[in-house]
């Protein structure tokens, strides 16, 4: 099956600072969303984007589909950024998600 | 509804006894999936409904877990002769129709179970 690997697994960011998170997978996909996951536990969909590049306000993600990697770019980070990010694929449209590991970020004020 | 509506928030269960957990989807998504998440751990998928198709249970880790989505609404995830290596929060997801709406997953806030 698919394989997903993200980097860094942790990140702590002084609030203001930028960050780039990175999405490996290891096979052609159909389908790749970013979410976040606040402190309290709650999956919310940040992008869907198999390819190109998307951005919503100081968000932004890119996909490299035929170099099977994903970017998701945080600007001038505030502490409600903090909770962990997940880069999830498939292979089929609208199918199951393989999810990877995540980045947990943490932002100090 | 507005959002995934998962219930109970938690569950509590002896070892061996059986557990039902349910999630009711946003109105008019077709699809539905269940994953479970461990403690510290990424998502692990279970269960993949799409309309009266037949689901993908490719992720079910054994045969005490079964699930059911009835009239493509309401769906029931259960486990029965529960062990503790099944504590985990079970989480709930549902989309609309490809597409058509919008790509994005939604997600419930998910049953925290706990087998002691």
């Amino acid at each position: 099956g698919i394989q997903v690997e993200q980097s860094p697994p942790d990140l702590i960011l002084q609030e203001g600072a930028n960050s780039t998170l990175r999405c490996n997978f290891s096979d052609s996909v159909n389908n790749l969303q970013w979410f976040h996951q606040n402190p309290w536990g709650q999956l919310i969909n940040l992008f869907y984007i198999p390819s190109g590049t998307k951005q919503n306000g100081r968000l932004s993600a890119t996909t490299v589909a035929t170099e099977r990697y994903s970017l998701l770019y945080i600007s001038s980070s505030q502490t409600t950024d903090s909770g962990v990010y997940f880069c999830a694929v498939g292979g089929n449209q609208g199918g199951k998600l393989i999810f990877g590991q995540g980045t947990e970020l943490s932002v100090k004020p | 509804g507005a959002g995934v509506s998962q219930s109970p928030s938690n569950k509590v269960t002896e070892k061996g006894k059986d557990v039902e957990l349910r999630c009711d989807p946003i109105s008019g998504h077709t699809a539905l999936y269940w994953y479970r998440q461990s403690l510290g751990q990424g998502l692990e998928f279970l269960i993949y409904f799409q309309g009266n198709s037949a689901p993908d249970k490719s992720g079910l880790p054994s045969d005490r877990f079964s699930a059911e989505r009835t009239g493509g609404s309401v769906s029931t995830l259960t486990i029965q002769r529960t062990q503790q290596e099944d504590s985990a929060v079970y989480l709930c997801a549902s989309r609309p129709p490809w597409g058509a709406k919008g790509y994005g997953y939604t997600f419930g806030s998910g049953t925290r179970l706990t087998v002691v």
